[in-house]
């Protein structure tokens, strides 16, 4: 049961570069969600989609772009990356019912130079 | 907004004795959910104990219970008998019952246990 699964798990970036960050469930959970883990900060959300075909802001949006691609991905697109976007993201997954978990990936840690 | 506070950004225990990590949140709410994680050096979000607010008995799983005073807006992680492997960060979190149901972490807690 592989749960929640992140690519890569490791990215270094030159400032201005683009990437995605790819997340997959197999657990056919309804919502989805990008956070962004720093030191002292905790995890802070960046976007969430409850439920196929919608996203919505988080906490910290900005620089970042979502694509719910069907129920099982959703994308993390940054378009021209800053070191300020150096971090450890996490994706995570619910089923949506009120009385259930979320479940994390193993996180990327994207390293901006 | 709901905002969650770790005021202990690092402590310490030695092996076998019992430490309480602390959590204090803000909310209009009076029905939601909330939660300890564990969070290893391998960097996998762990999910140790939970409490759903309308709830007044206090959750225990095994060694780690909490001490939920819902009037104070205060949610206490015990953990007893603490073994090498309760190292880690551990996070407090919030999550609404209603409407947008994300996730609102603290800061952490760093635990590092004594041998």
């Amino acid at each position: 049961n592989a749960g929640v699964t992140q690519t890569p798990k490791f990215q270094v970036l030159k400032t201005g570069q683009s990437m995605t960050l790819q997340c997959a469930q197999d657990m056919n959970h309804n919502s989805m969600y990008w956070y962004r883990q720093d030191p002292g900060m905790g995890l802070r959300l960046i976007y969430y989609s409850a439920s196929e075909g919608t996203t919505d802001k988080g906490e910290v949006p900005n620089g970042y772009n979502v694509s719910r691609l069907n129920k099982r991905e959703f994308s993390l697109r940054l378009e021209s990356a800053a070191p300020s976007q150096t971090s450890v993201y996490f994706c995570a997954s619910r089923s949506g019912n009120m009385n259930t978990e979320a479940f994390f990936g193993q996180g990327t840690r994207l390293t901006v130079v | 907004a709901q905002t969650v506070t770790q005021s202990q950004p690092e402590m310490s225990v030695q092996e076998a004795e019992t430490v309480t990590l602390s959590c204090t949140y803000d909310t209009s709410e009076s029905d939601y959910y909330l939660f300890w994680y564990k969070q290893p050096p391998s960097r996998q979000m762990i999910l140790v104990i939970r409490q759903e607010a309308y709830k007044q008995q206090n959750a225990t799983e095994n060694r780690f219970s909490v001490n939920f005073q819902k009037a104070a807006k205060s949610f206490s992680l015990k953990i007893s008998d603490s073994q090498l492997g309760d190292a880690a960060m551990y996070f407090c979190a919030y999550r609404r019952v209603q409407g947008a149901q994300k996730l609102v972490f603290g800061q952490g807690t760093r635990l590092t246990i004594n041998p």
